[in-house]
């Protein structure tokens, strides 16, 4: 059982660069989300998804796309790279986050220069 | 309370102490709260999730509880190890909604 799978673990892209973050869970969970933490704070929510085909944005949802085409997946895409999106990122997913915690993926650093 | 708070920030402690820190949360519409562990470099780990007024959880020397009235839950650690340094999350989920509303976390720092 792999858990929450994140990929890449490491990424510098340059500025205006594109990239997708992959997300991948294989315990049947509906509810995904997207975090970043930068540095000294604490998580801030991108976007999330209850279910294949049905997305939310979060707090800080500028500058990021998503989308959910299966149960499994839940990429998300950064269009035009800012420094201001150096960061950790962190994919979750719950079975019923009323009952059970999420899970965390191990995380991608994501540097922009 | 509009958003989940905790203190302290930040906690140094001898080897062998016990300490405690403390979650506020909205008490309207309250439906769980959760506690994670984070330690550094490494991603969060669901520790409780607790939803009655009154809970209790324990998981070794770490235990938990929970006043869904006044808005509050404390966790405890018992005997503080080295391997305790880490920091501590809580999380509040609302009913109707689908998703967890963070604080800022109590990073704990065990010492020697």
């Amino acid at each position: 059982n792999a858990g929450v799978t994140q990929t890449p673990k490491f990424r510098i892209l340059k500025i205006g660069q594109s990239m997708t973050l992959q997300c991948t869970q294989d315990m049947n969970h509906n509810y995904m989300y997207w975090y970043r933490q930068d540095p000294g704070m604490g998580l801030k929510l991108i976007y999330y998804s209850v279910g294949a085909g049905i997305t939310d944005k979060g707090e800080v949802p500028n500058g990021y796309n998503v989308s959910r085409s299966t149960t499994e997946d839940f990429p998300l895409r950064l269009e035009l790279a800012a420094p201001s999106q150096t960061s950790v990122y962190f994919c979750a997913s719950s079975y019923s986050p009323g009952a059970d915690g999420y899970t965390f993926g191990s995380g991608t650093r994501l540097t922009v220069v | 309370i509009l958003n989940v708070e905790q203190s302290p920030q930040s906690l140094h402690v001898q080897e062998g102490d016990s300490t405690n820190f403390t979650c506020s949360f909205p008490s309207s519409n309250f439906y769980a709260l959760h506690w994670y562990r984070w330690e550094t470099a490494k991603s969060p780990e669901a520790l409780f999730v607790m939803t009655l007024n009154g809970d209790e959880k324990k998981k070794g020397r770490i235990s938990a509880t929970l006043n869904t009235k006044e808005g509050y839950s404390y966790l405890y650690i018992k005997g503080s190890q080295p391997e305790d340094s880490a920091t501590y999350l809580c999380a509040s989920f609302t009913g109707g909604g689908n998703k967890l509303t963070f604080g800022t976390g109590t990073q704990l720092k065990v010492e020697l």
